[in-house]
């Protein structure tokens, strides 16, 4: 039971455009979504958060958008860059499993110059 | 300072032998996690651990499987009998607390190959 899915395996975009990650959940309990990057043979490292409070948080170039009926979020990049091409993973929690990440599939940016 | 680190990066082992991942997490760090990757699939929670509490193992697929840590640092996860569906790279994090606003950093993980 796949209770977080990023049904898109792969995404290429030009430099410069926007990037559109989405990601979707199963699980109503979750309040506490976060993305993470990773680059081959490294482990992945934290992006951006958002708590099921808010629809929106933006760091710099990354912003995550969390539609909470349709039980969907998605990461914006723009601009994209060419060392943005990476897999990028989404990832669930619960407060009643503090700490304990349900992670998605990942969705492998390319980010052609 | 220091990451998450994990060894051996690379392991090859024959179907029905033990073998042995050490994690060595950030130092101050309470809270520890495994995870395993397996070809094509996202992250797959194992267990974690928090300071002296019990572990949350509700991850582990079977008995085979068992994690330690040990005075609240290392920690070592052990897979007795391999067999070739245990072939996935197992990434180890580490956070300050468990909160889930506690970042939780990764190392670069542990290819295991079951032959």
């Amino acid at each position: 039971d796949q209770q977080v899915k990023q049904n898109s395996p792969s995404l290429s975009v030009q430099e410069g455009r926007i990037s559109i990650l989405n990601c979707d959940y199963t699980n109503s309990m979750f309040d506490y979504f976060l993305w993470y990057k990773k680059y081959p043979a490294e482990g992945p490292t934290f992006l951006i958060s958002i708590s099921s409070i808010k629809d929106k948080n933006e760091d710099g170039r990354f912003t995550v958008f969390l539609n909470k009926s349709a039980k969907h979020l998605s990461l914006h990049i723009v601009p994209s860059q060419p060392g943005d091409s990476a897999v990028y993973f989404c990832a669930a929690s619960a407060q009643s499993n503090t700490g304990k990440l349900i992670f998605g599939q990942g969705t492998t940016l390319q980010v052609k110059p | 300072g220091a990451g998450v680190s994990q060894s051996p990066s690379n392991k090859v082992t024959e179907k029905g032998k033990d073998v042995e991942l050490r994690c060595d997490p950030i130092s101050g760090h309470t809270a520890l996690y495994w995870y395993r990757q397996s070809l094509g699939q996202g992250l797959e929670f194992l267990i974690y651990f928090q300071g002296n509490s019990a572990p949350d193992k509700s991850g582990l697929p079977s008995d085979r499987f068992s994690a330690e840590r040990t005075g609240g640092s290392v920690s070592t996860l052990t897979i007795q009998r391999t067999q070739q569906e245990d072939s996935a790279v197992y990434l180890c994090a580490s956070s300050f607390r468990q909160g889930r606003r506690d970042t939780q950093y990764f190392g670069p993980g542990t290819r295991l190959t079951v032959l």
